[in-house]
């Protein structure tokens, strides 16, 4: 079956540092892959999603890496701020058809951010 | 801010009491999810929807079900709620073709 996980669930960095959450997959057939952040009493809010025909997207503070050899993706968060501080999921769209697709979502890692 | 709404925010049921959870998005989307989460824990697919009249069942297995007989809607239904059911079940939807969905605030059910 497939699944997508974190290997950490908790991440304690000090204010102004950068971040990295990682993520492992196992569904080779999935087209895109997808980071949400989650604040606590709201739901999921994109962030940023990268093709599976792409190594690295950037975007505003954040960066996506995905290694496809070793099914992995992670977040990079640059000067993290009090303001990220949530629990971040990894996400992949898994192809049924082609005009269908299910969203999967990994666990969680939370994301404590020091003063 | 995403236009999806989910109502109730919070329900306090008793054992064997049919509820339904409402789910409504104002941005045309075919795609429309539930998940089932605990807290601190993974999001687990529960249902699906590509368009009006589709539904799917997801990975979790789940003794509810949903309808979408309106593509803004898509409402999710316990005929008999039981203390195992309490958890908190959010909804989302994205467009055809767009890889952000987009979630509503979640309810939180508790079936005492």
């Amino acid at each position: 079956g497939e699944s997508v996980g974190l290997h950490l669930p908790t991440l304690s960095v000090q204010e102004g540092d950068n971040s990295i959450i990682n993520c492992a997959y196992s569904n080779s057939a999935s087209d895109y892959f997808i980071w949400y952040k989650q604040e606590s009493g709201k739901g999921p809010q994109f962030i940023i999603d990268i093709r599976s025909n792409m190594d690295k997207r950037q975007g505003q503070r954040v960066t996506v890496l995905l290694n496809k050899t070793v099914k992995h993706l992670s977040l990079q968060i640059a000067a993290t701020q009090p303001g990220d501080s949530a629990v971040y999921f990894c996400a992949e769209n898994t192809v049924l058809s082609s005009n269908t697709g299910k969203l999967i979502f990994g666990q969680g890692t939370t994301l404590q951010v020091k003063p | 801010e995403a236009d999806i709404y989910q109502t109730p925010r919070y329900l306090v049921i008793g054992t064997g009491k049919k509820i339904t959870l409402e789910c409504s998005q104002t941005m045309g989307h075919d795609k429309m999810y539930w998940y089932q989460q605990d807290p601190g824990m993974e999001l687990h697919l529960i249902h699906y929807s590509y368009g009006v009249n589709s539904t799917e069942k997801g990975d979790l297995s789940s003794e509810s079900t949903v309808s979408r007989i309106r593509t803004e809607h898509f409402p999710l239904t316990l005929e008999s709620a039981r203390p195992s059911h309490t958890s908190q079940y959010l909804c989302a939807s994205r467009s055809a073709g767009n890889t952000e969905a987009f979630f509503g605030q979640g309810t939180r059910l508790t079936v005492v």
